[in-house]
Parts: C-alpha cells; structure tokens; sequence
C-alpha cells in the first residue's frame, strides 16, 4: 500500500499570502489529522477530519482551516500568512474508527516558509 | 492539557552501545506512541503500547509502559548508525477525539 502523500513538498509564501495543502491518506482510511511543527512549540495538533466532518480541531486561530473530500483527500488552508506560520506541516492518516487508540501514519510533511 | 516530558532532549552514543529515551506524561496514559523522525521528515511510527506493563521490541528497539508511573521508555541495543534521528513520544489523551499529544523529542547522534 502506498503510504501517506503531501503536495507540495516545499513552498515559500510572503506575508500576507494564503496557501493550501494538499494531503493523501492511505488507501482505506477514512481519518486525517493535521499537524504543525515548529523548532519551538514542537508538534501541535490542528484539527481532525473525518467523513468529510472535522472531527476536531486543536487550538488555532481561524486562519486555519481544512476539509476533507469524498475520497478522504485532505486540504488544509492557511490565510493571511504570518511569519510564525513558518513549519514543517504534517498530515497523518488512520482508520477512523469510533474507538481509541488507532495507529496514525504520517506524510512526509510540506515545508512552508513565509517570508 | 495533557503533557509529555521526554529526556534527555538530545544524546551522543558511540555506535554499538545502549541507550535509553525516557517519556512521562502529566495526565493517564490511555496509549502511548513512539515515532522516529529524520531531520526535517515526515514521522516513521515505530510501536504503540496500550497496557500498563506492555513490552513490545522491534529489531533492536525495545519500548515498555508504566502505567502506574505514566512513564514509558525506549531502549535501543547495540546502536547503529540507521538510528540517528528524533525519537517522538506521542500520547492519546483520551475523552473524544483528540489528536495526538507529543512530547518535544530527544535528538539522537551515534559517533562512528
């Protein structure tokens, strides 16, 4: 099976900017998660989608935003770019599944600088 | 908010010795998870332990879970260069659906 795929792998925005991410989960899952990683805060969770429906959301403004299609594809948009919106962006795939505890297989992440 | 501690935050080891990467939570341990990242990387998951007690081993890499001391460490045997990177310990916090809690990792050098 093919692992979890993000496009771009890099992007380098300015102020101001919006950009989207795309991410592909693997084949059969049903849930994506998006995370932001920093040299400083680390990994911090965004927000959750499943069946098309956030599932979730961590704590972030609402510059940040995501959906999910029917084929469980995942977008995550960012507007008005900061520079602190500089990371590395990872999205993780798993199941789905009602109960606890599931596996969550990561992306190679987009790299997003914003200058 | 759930957090994770991990230490030592980074770790110098001469290839072909043992080491030990130590997380411990703030709150219950509902499952505990261990990634390995290459610098700049997507997260490769390694194991997830789900019961107080729980040993499991991979290859040379050995994980284990304290539920009482909501602890959990991760040992590698008879290191490599292949082992260099960032180990992540990630927690489920539990109550709904959260995403993963992750501690701030250790970053792991092996000297030839």
């Amino acid at each position: 099976k093919a692992g979890v795929t993000q496009t771009p792998r890099y992007l380098i925005k300015t102020r101001g900017q919006q950009v989207t991410l795309s991410c592909s989960p693997i084949s059969g899952h049903r849930s994506v998660s998006w995370y932001q990683q920093t040299p400083g805060q680390g990994l911090q969770f965004l927000f959750e989608y499943f069946s098309e429906t956030q599932r979730n959301k961590g704590n972030f403004p609402g510059r940040f935003s995501g959906r999910q299609f029917s084929n469980s594809r995942s977008e995550m948009n960012v507007s008005t770019l900061e520079l602190g919106d500089s990371a590395l962006y990872l999205c993780a795939s798993s199941l789905g599944g009602q109960g606890r505890q599931e596996t969550q297989y990561f992306g190679p992440g987009t790299r997003l600088l914003v200058l | 908010s759930q957090e994770l501690e991990q230490s030592p935050q980074s770790l110098i080891v001469q290839e072909g010795k043992n080491l030990t990467i130590n997380c411990t939570s703030s709150k219950t341990l509902y499952g505990l998870y261990w990634y390995k990242q290459k610098y700049g990387e997507g997260l490769i998951f390694l194991m997830m332990l789900q019961k107080g007690g729980e040993e499991k081993s991979h290859e040379k890499i050995t994980a284990k879970l304290d539920e009482k001391k909501q602890q959990s460490s991760l040992h590698i045997t008879a290191s490599q260069p292949s082992h260099a990177g960032i180990y992540l310990c990630g927690a489920d916090p539990g109550g709904g659906a959260d995403g993963l809690t992750f501690g701030k990792g250790t970053h792991l050098i092996i000297q030839p």
